[in-house]
């Protein structure tokens, strides 16, 4: 079974400055993908970015980017010069590489963002 | 992105009585997702549907529940007879499960079931 966490409850950034917020994950695959997802106020859920475990370059992606850390299962995530409208919950996610089953997404637990003025 | 739609974005009912919750997914994608969350958690799994089969539920996905896309329609979960422990947001969610980004899902904006 997979397992993300997310020990941050919420994080408060001034504006324009940068954040990392941080997830660790538990797997048996040997191939799988890991995404941060954003939800807004509203509660609509964005896709930002994806990681696949195979590649040792971190995926960027505007101004989202990865600090992927295999050997310690962590897939950090770096957002730079953060807006007012960055403020939402960010939640990390894996599933595995397969097409024909174990292709869920398992969720962390969620980091309300705050970019303060 | 693609856009995944789900209708109703609320539904208030009495528990004990059914509800039927519609998803229309991303047009070229192949698979189908229901996730479940509760107020101020994370989404957690419930199921997902392929080429008309279920392919994989949580334990979450109780036996008052079911899916089905029949051809052309929506893609529905339905749940019969409803309990107070059903009230959360269902987010449906559609993944192409081919080419480059094979493996990315792309959310509905939820319904918010309420079971009084």
């Amino acid at each position: 079974a997979q397992k993300v966490t997310q020990t941050q409850t919420s994080i408060s950034v001034m504006e324009k400055t940068t954040v990392t917020m941080d997830c660790v994950y538990e797997t048996q695959d040997s191939s799988y993908f890991l995404f941060w997802y954003k939800q807004t106020a509203s509660g609509e859920i964005v896709f930002l970015i994806r990681q696949d475990s195979y590649k040792k370059e971190n995926a960027t992606v505007g101004h989202y980017s990865l600090n992927f850390q295999k050997p310690k299962s962590s897939i950090g995530l770096i957002i730079t010069a953060t807006q007012i409208e960055d403020s939402a919950v960010y939640f990390c996610a894996m599933r595995g590489e397969a097409t024909g089953g174990n292709n869920k997404l398992t969720f962390g637990q969620g980091t309300v963002l705050s970019v303060i003025p | 992105g693609p856009k995944v739609l789900q209708i109703p974005s609320h539904q208030i009912i009495d528990m004990g009585q059914m509800v039927t919750l519609n998803c229309d997914p991303v047009s070229n994608h192949l698979y189908f997702y229901w996730y479940k969350q509760i107020l101020g958690q994370q989404m957690e799994f419930l199921v997902n549907f392929y080429n008309g089969k279920v392919m994989e539920k949580s334990k979450l996905f109780k036996d008052q529940f079911s899916v089905e896309r029949p051809d052309g329609s929506y893609f529905t979960l339905k749940i019969q007879p409803t309990a107070l422990e059903d009230s959360a947001v269902y987010f449906c969610a559609s993944s192409p499960e081919t080419g480059r980004n094979y493996a990315e899902q792309f959310f509905g904006p939820g319904t918010r079931l309420t079971v009084l």
